[in-house]
């Protein structure tokens, strides 16, 4: 199993370019989450899917984010005009349902300059 | 409102020298409390679940436990490799059922 897989490890990128971040969660995981993590404000959910539905994007700062989940294998999240206050560590966590222990990506290090 | 809350920021210990890590919370109905592990660079590790009071689950040189307002992880004879982020999660009743809301983490450095 090579678990949740996230790309890019590592993204520097101009204010106001678009950035594209990819997951591709475990198999057989039905809910799909969305963190980012900074060291003033921790882990925060941004939105997370169940079987590739959006439940809950209450977490999405503005509507410069956007994300997608297209099947059950792929999602991405998406940040457009990026900003430097977007600069942090993005983490994409799946498991088998709600409540269950999330498995997390290694994430990725987004820097806006 | 849901709010998790962990102390210490940050704590040192020699190698051997056991202790715990706290993690208050508030919420509206407990479905469930979570410990993650997270090293530098990389993405939080899933180590337990608890879902009531006065359950405890064991790992190694880890205990946790829980009562209706917190949650204790033990550390007992730690070795530099338990060094880490520790985390602490939980999953509110109400509200969005896929939330998990997380606390800032304990740093714990372990020195030989």
């Amino acid at each position: 199993d090579a678990g949740v897989i996230q790309s890019p490890r590592h993204e520097v990128t101009e204010m106001g370019q678009e950035v594209t971040l990819r997951c591709k969660p475990i198999s057989g995981h039905n809910s799909l989450f969305w963190y980012r993590q900074t060291m003033m404000r921790g882990l925060e959910l941004l939105i997370y899917f169940n079987n590739n539905v959006p439940i809950d994007d209450s977490g999405m700062p503005e509507d410069r984010f956007s994300a997608k989940m297209p099947n059950a294998s792929f999602s991405t999240l998406k940040i457009q005009p990026s900003e430097p206050r977007d600069s942090a560590v993005y983490f994409c966590a799946s498991s088998l349902s709600t409540g269950y222990g999330y498995t997390f990506g290694s994430g990725t290090r987004l820097t806006v300059v | 409102e849901d709010q998790v809350t962990q102390s210490p920021e940050a704590l040192r210990l020699q190698e051997g020298e056991s202790s715990s890590l706290n993690c208050s919370y508030t919420v509206s109905g407990l479905r469930g409390l979570f410990w993650y592990r997270q090293d530098p660079g990389k993405g939080p590790e899933f180590l337990f679940t608890l879902y009531s009071a006065g359950e405890e689950k064991e790992k190694e040189r880890l205990k946790a436990t829980l009562t209706k307002k917190e949650s204790f992880l033990h550390i007992t004879a730690p070795k530099p490799e338990d060094s880490a982020t520790y985390l602490c999660a939980v999953h509110p009743g109400g509200g969005s059922q896929g939330n998990l809301i997380f606390g800032k983490g304990t740093k714990l450095s372990v020195k030989p």
